[in-house]
């Protein structure tokens, strides 16, 4: 069965330069959420989205922005990158009328 | 509002012993929580959810909502098993997962 696809695996970057995370949900998943995994830390939520439009928003920072496409693929944007951003980043999905998350492989973003 | 605890970071065990990964929550109505299982920073994956009341890979769980719980349960660990362990359930809007700290899970022979 087709699984959320993110892209790229790894990524690295330096300080206060910018970077775009893809993520292409399940078919048929209407809803994206976006998490970032710091090392040792439990799953922190960013922001999510419903039908290409904003449906919440958690603790992401004012440098982040992120989108979901009219194929329902989402990407996060960063920018001015700092250290504290290295961490793995989630893209899940889910089908409207169910809580039930599935998530990506993730992103590992290190800033250097 | 609402909140997931997991009172154990690491629980470490022999294999073939019994497991109880604890988790307790705090939720205003009926919530639907989740375990989430996570190999070696791979993905998070779903293990086991509340309101389909199955057995995954031998684990169960079931929703005490006396004592706001939704403990983990194996009865013979393997080291397969070794593993982070999440519970999980949604905010009150219901538009994202809130998770636990975690425990991991060492089971050793």
């Amino acid at each position: 069965a087709a699984g959320v696809i993110q892209s790229p695996r790894h990524l690295i970057k330096e300080k206060r330069e910018t970077a775009t995370l893809k993520c292409y949900p399940i078919p048929r998943h209407d809803t994206v959420y976006w998490y970032q995994q710091g090392p040792g830390q439990d799953p922190q939520f960013l922001i999510s989205f419903y039908e290409k439009m904003q449906s919440d928003k958690g603790s992401i920072p004012d440098r982040f922005s992120a989108q979901q496409f009219s194929d329902y693929h989402s990407e996060l944007n960063m920018s001015s990158l700092e250290l504290g951003d290295s961490a793995l980043y989630f893209c899940a999905s889910h089908q409207a009328g169910s809580y039930e998350q599935y998530f990506g492989p993730g992103t590992r973003l290190t800033v250097t | 509002a609402q909140r997931v605890t997991q009172p154990e970071k690491l629980l470490s065990v022999f294999k073939g012993a019994p497991v109880e990964l604890k988790c307790n929550y705090s939720y205003s109505g009926s919530p639907e929580l989740f375990w989430y299982v996570q190999y070696s920073r791979q993905r998070l994956q779903l293990l086991l959810r509340h309101i389909s009341r199955e057995s995954i890979k031998g684990f169960t769980a079931d929703l005490n909502k006396g004592e706001t719980s939704f403990h983990l349960k194996k009865p013979f660990a393997q080291e397969e098993d070794s593993a982070m362990y999440y519970c999980a359930l949604p905010n009150q809007a219901g538009t994202a997962l809130i998770f636990g700290k975690g425990t991991t899970l060492s089971v050793s022979s």
